[in-house]
């Protein structure tokens, strides 16, 4: 099986510049997750789909942070502008349903902010 | 409000000896609970989930967990520690609410294994 996708691996970028990172959930999985995990921290959701609608983005940061699921499956998160404290590593997750009762987790972003 | 709570950010341990790692959840709705591991540079992997069925769970690589309603705990052991599992390892509880499934993570304790 497949598991969850996200690119670029690492990004370095320098403040006030923009980075978008991209997710591919496992096939079927109606839930997607964003969270962001700084070092020394444990992840922190930053919003959850539903198919493509938006159940919860209440720690994200609007001002810079956007998120978008186009047809329900591919997801991309933006930042724009970067500042230094969004240095962190950002974990995409799919799940399908509690019955099943995991989420599935990508390999993460390394997001360093000069 | 849910949360998570994982006592220790840090535990050493000597190869061989009991590894226990420690929380605790709080929750107003039935939870689904889970323990991660995240070796560096990679992604979370699930290490075991409690889900309403048995409440000793048993989980890959020897860990297994115990779901205490009484005490809101969760708490991570294995019988003999070995070095590969120096690893950070998250408790995370899941839970259907508002309408939809939640999964909170807690803050993370750090597993050091010596000889």
């Amino acid at each position: 099986e497949a598991g969850v996708a996200q690119s670029p691996r690492y990004k370095i970028i320098e403040k006030r510049q923009s980075v978008a990172f991209w997710c591919n959930p496992i096939s079927g999985h109606a839930t997607l997750y964003w969270y962001q995990q700084i070092l020394g921290q444990g992840p922190k959701l930053l919003i959850q789909f539903q198919n493509n609608g938006v159940v919860d983005d209440s720690q994200l940061p609007k001002d810079r942070f956007s998120a978008e699921r186009l047809k329900g499956v591919d997801s991309t998160l933006k930042i724009q502008p970067a500042k230094l404290e969004d240095s962190a590593v950002y974990l995409c997750a799919s799940s399908l349903d509690w019955k099943q009762g995991r989420a599935f987790f990508g390999q993460g972003t390394r997001l360093t902010v000069v | 409000a849910q949360s998570v709570t994982q006592l220790g950010s840090h535990v050493s341990v000597s190869e061989g000896a009991l590894v226990l790692l420690r929380c605790n959840y709080s929750s107003s709705v039935p939870p689904y609970l889970f323990w991660y591991v995240q070796y560096p540079n990679q992604g979370l992997q699930l290490l075991l989930k409690y889900t309403s069925a048995a409440t000793l769970v048993k989980g890959i690589n020897g860990f297994e967990a115990e779901f205490k309603k009484s005490e809101t705990s969760f708490h991570l052991t294995k019988p003999s520690a070995h070095m590969s599992d120096a690893a950070e390892y998250f408790c995370a509880v899941g839970m259907f609410s508002g309408g939809y499934n939640k999964l909170i993570f807690g803050a993370g304790t750090r597993l050091a294994v010596h000889p």
